[in-house]
């Protein structure tokens, strides 16, 4: 079945520094990809998405692009900052007949100052 | 435009009583799915609702349910309450137009519920 698989945590860094958190799926079709974060006690905030191959989605300063040929996702900001800490989750909608994102298993995120 | 709303923010509950959540999408949005998240079993799709029809269903025991009213909001509830309901709810509101293919969900703040 389709799935998506991210890289453990915690990932912790020092501000300023380079993020990747790397996402890869197993679909049978050309999904939608997102990536949502999730601050302390808060529910999930639209991070970023990408619709089809060679997209990239891009959001206060972070970027995703969709990779089909490797079927990967992966999430980088070129300078965290302490207020980026969070939990990280990259997801995959199927088009179609259903309306279920399928979730990897969050990263969080710690930058120190 | 405001997002989604949930309510209640947290709940306590005892085992083997019934918990009713609700979810209020964000305006002309016409689909609205449930998802639990614990810990353990991370993020998981409970079900969707739209035009007030369950369109898709995840695999809970049918001790979860929910419906969905003419003007969108919808309701999830649990019966026979057990431990390992414990969990973050989380609602998420789309226009629900899957053959268009940009579909995204907006997700609520969720509500806490703690079984006791």
């Amino acid at each position: 079945g389709d799935s998506v698989t991210q890289m453990e945590g915690p990932v912790t860094l020092s501000e300023e520094a380079f993020l990747t958190i790397n996402c890869t799926y197993t679909a049978t079709g050309y999904p939608s990809l997102f990536w949502y974060v999730q601050y302390p006690g808060e529910g999930l905030q639209l991070l970023l998405k990408a619709t089809k191959a060679d997209d990239k989605g891009s959001n206060k300063g972070f970027e995703a692009t969709y990779r089909k040929e490797t079927t990967s996702f992966h999430l980088e900001k070129g300078s965290v900052q302490v207020s980026d800490s969070a939990v990280y989750f990259c997801a995959l909608l199927y088009g179609g007949a259903t309306n279920k994102l399928i979730f990897g298993t969050g990263t969080l995120l710690a930058v120190q100052p | 435009k405001a997002g989604v709303t949930q309510t209640p923010r947290y709940l306590i509950k005892t085992r083997g009583q019934q918990v009713t959540l609700s979810c209020s999408p964000i305006s002309g949005h016409r689909s609205v799915s449930w998802y639990q998240q614990t810990p353990g079993q991370g993020l998981q799709f409970l079900f969707e609702y739209f035009s007030e029809t369950q369109r898709n269903k995840g695999n809970f025991p049918g001790r979860f349910s929910g419906r969905q009213f003419s003007n969108s909001r919808s309701e999830m509830n649990v019966s026979t309450l057990e431990l390992g309901d414990s969990a973050l709810y989380l609602c998420a509101s789309s226009l629900g137009d899957l053959a268009g293919g940009q579909e995204t969900q907006y997700f609520g703040p969720g509500t806490r519920l703690l079984v006791l």
